[in-house]
């Protein structure tokens, strides 16, 4: 299994710019998590998913949108990007099988926004 | 989700035990003590999780104190890549939580 992969690992964009970032899994989870990371902190919640379909807010999820077409995938999408976007991105999954104890992490994503 | 309080960083000399520790002091009776770690540059880590009872894995041991307001995870034999920050969360284990990341304590194995 490749576990929770994260695409892309890097990205710069300027002001105003769009993309998506994209997380998969092969491990058949339920749940899906976006968080961000900024220097010296800890994760911060953005959105997750309880299913294929469904979305709903963390704790900062104002300048992001997310949608999960499929189980294996979560996509975080910026619309506009704004400095205050630049931050490391994770992603995050667990299963209902083990309890939810145990959530399984991406790489990560760098993104700097100019 | 009940606040966590750790000291912000420890050493720890390569070979002997670690031991950090998490203060809790709100902890309601349903939450768990959950402890990840994070190399750096790394995504977050699961190591161990506890109600009451201690445990022990093939990664470390956690220690949750009777009253549950503070715990201690032990990691035995520190290697310099457990080099690491350790954060101690504690949440209530319902589908769909989520992970709440404070500050977590800094650990730095040194030869």
């Amino acid at each position: 299994n490749a576990g929770v992969t994260q695409t892309p690992k890097f990205r710069v964009l300027k002001t105003g710019q769009s993309m998506t970032l994209l997380c998969a899994q092969d491990m058949n989870h339920e749940y899906m998590y976006w968080y961000r990371q900024d220097p010296g902190m800890g994760l911060r919640l953005i959105h997750y998913s309880v299913g294929e379909g469904t979305t709903a807010k963390g704790e900062v999820p104002d300048g992001y949108n997310v949608s999960r077409l499929k189980k294996q995938n979560f996509l975080l999408g910026l619309e506009s990007a704004a400095p205050s976007q630049t931050s490391v991105y994770f992603c995050a999954s667990v299963t209902r099988t083990s309890g939810y104890n145990e959530q399984f992490f991406g790489p990560g994503t760098r993104l700097t926004v100019l | 989700d009940a606040k966590t309080t750790q000291p912000t960083s420890m050493d720890c000399a390569e070979g002997r035990a670690a031991n950090l520790p998490c203060n809790h002091s709100t902890i309601s009776g349903n939450e768990y003590v959950y402890w990840y770690r994070q190399i750096h540059s790394q995504g977050p880590q699961y190591i161990i999780h506890g109600l009451k009872n201690n445990e022990t894995n093939e990664m470390a041991s956690l220690i949750i104190t009777e009253d549950r307001k503070s715990s201690t995870l032990i990691l035995p034999h520190a290697t310099l890549r457990d080099t690491a920050v350790y954060y101690c969360i504690v949440r209530v284990d319902n589908a769909g939580n989520m992970l709440t990341f404070g500050g977590g304590t800094r650990l730095m194995v040194k030869p």
